[in-house]
């Protein structure tokens, strides 16, 4: 079975600080990655995802990640973090059955 | 486009209680997923379904959990008798057939005192 790790549990930054979450999977076949934002009271969202094709994948809200199949990881990144970024964030996993298997999260909080 | 609904927001029981969630998935999206997330961890699959049929249910905790998808539409979760360690956020989701890309509900945070 896969199992995803995001090794950063808390992550405090100031405005216009760069952003880097790490994720790591484990799983040996085909996999789809992706990251998912829940901001403060709202639901979970799609930031990004990787299917195949350029291993750098662009997301909403100025996000991008990596996907480096040699290390098995799916890292977040973001030049210039803000305050309405303060979130939780997710790294999850899919593959066959199309499930997500999601690591426990990244609460990110920006101070002004 | 609707998003997913979920019912209820909230809800309070007390041990050996039963509780139900309702979700309604975006329309057209033949697959619903229910997930169960305890504070401070990531969402964990109970249940995933395919129109009406279950697809993959092998974390679902069969002995208190059940859920059904009636019409291969909206969904209902159960748990019965609740324990202490069921008081989580149990999150719905839906995609589209071959899709992967799912769409969350806001969830129901159930409390079990």
């Amino acid at each position: 079975a896969q199992s995803v790790s995001q090794h950063n549990h808390h992550v405090i930054l100031s405005e216009a600080a760069s952003l880097e979450l790490g994720c790591n999977y484990s799983y040996g076949g085909t996999v789809n990655l992706f990251w998912y934002v829940q901001y403060p009271g709202q639901h979970l969202q799609l930031l990004l995802k990787y299917f195949s094709g350029d291993p750098l994948v662009k997301g909403i809200k100025g996000f991008e990640a990596e996907f480096i199949k040699s290390k098995f990881s799916f890292n977040l990144r973001k030049p210039s973090v803000q305050w309405s970024d303060t979130a939780e964030y997710f790294c999850a996993v899919a593959t066959g059955r199309r499930a997500l298997t999601f690591g426990s999260g990244t609460r990110l909080q920006v101070q002004p | 486009e609707a998003g997913v609904a979920q019912s209820p927001r909230y809800k309070i029981i007390e041990k050996r209680q039963s509780v139900a969630f309702w979700c309604n998935p975006i329309s057209g999206h033949a697959t619903l997923y229910w997930y169960q997330q305890i504070l401070g961890q990531g969402p964990k699959l109970l249940i995933q379904f395919q129109n009406n049929g279950v697809v993959d249910d092998s974390q679902l905790p069969k002995d208190r959990f059940s859920a059904e998808r009636l019409k291969g539409v909206d969904s209902t979760l159960k748990i019965q008798p609740a324990k202490l360690e069921d008081s989580a956020v149990y999150l719905c989701a839906s995609s589209q057939p071959g899709i992967y890309e799912q769409y969350f509900g806001p969830g129901t945070r159930l409390t079990v005192t």
